[in-house]
């Protein structure tokens, strides 16, 4: 069974910080990770993938996502938030999503 | 990545009729999925079409209740048979680019209202 877990329904960061919104999941076999991003009244797009490689993972708008096996977690980054990251982040093992993270970046 | 595009963007419904709604994807894809989601809640999974066989549905979705069609690689139909306040929901499309990795792009959604 896979299931992925988002401990945090809201995260709050100033405009110019560091953001972390996190993630863990439960798998049997290789993990298939990816984050997704759905702006106010926009559609789910793809922010990022981890299949297998490197454990740290670059993708769309800056973001970067970070693998650890040993911990189970795929935690989303970006060295410095914008106003314009605020929207709600979806980790998700292959087809199933976590319960979503809403991002507040505060000018 | 993939342009999807579903009809109707929404719609308000009488409890015990069916809408069928349908997704288009402008190339061919092995995997079609269809989610539903509350507005700024997470997605739920209700099941997986793909060409040429039934679709396989997730736990607490019946075929009677959301029956799939997928004719071919580029069109799928998800249908909300007998409706009640309940089904009231945004309804998203998906497809997969390549049949192993599961990286899905996203239809603009069906928002459903159901009285």
């Amino acid at each position: 069974a896979q299931s992925v877990a988002q401990p945090e329904d809201q995260v709050n960061v100033a405009e110019g910080n560091p953001l972390t919104v996190k993630c863990t999941y439960s798998v049997s076999g290789n993990p298939y990770l990816f984050w997704y991003v759905q702006y106010p009244n926009r559609g789910l797009q793809f922010l990022l993938k981890y299949i297998t490689g490197d454990n740290l993972v670059k993708g769309s708008y800056g973001f970067e996502a970070e693998f650890n096996k040993s911990q189970t977690s795929f935690h989303l980054k970006k060295p410095s938030a914008l106003v314009s990251d605020s929207a709600l982040y979806f980790c998700a093992v292959s087809d199933y999503f976590g319960s979503g993270t809403k991002l507040n970046v505060k000018p | 990545s993939a342009v999807i595009s579903q009809k109707p963007s929404r719609d308000i419904c009488q409890r015990g009729t069916s809408l069928t709604i349908q997704c288009q994807v402008d190339s061919q894809v092995t995997m079609m999925f269809w989610y539903r989601q509350q507005p700024g809640q997470s997605l739920t999974l209700i099941a997986t079409a793909n060409q040429g066989s039934e679709a396989t549905y997730e736990s607490g979705f019946v075929i009677d209740k959301f029956p799939i069609s997928r004719p071919n690689l580029t069109f799928s139909t998800l249908t909300v048979s007998n409706m009640s306040p309940e089904d009231s929901s945004i309804y998203l499309c998906s497809v997969a680019k390549g049949a192993e990795t599961y990286e899905q792009y996203f239809g603009p959604g069906t928002r459903l209202t159901v009285t």
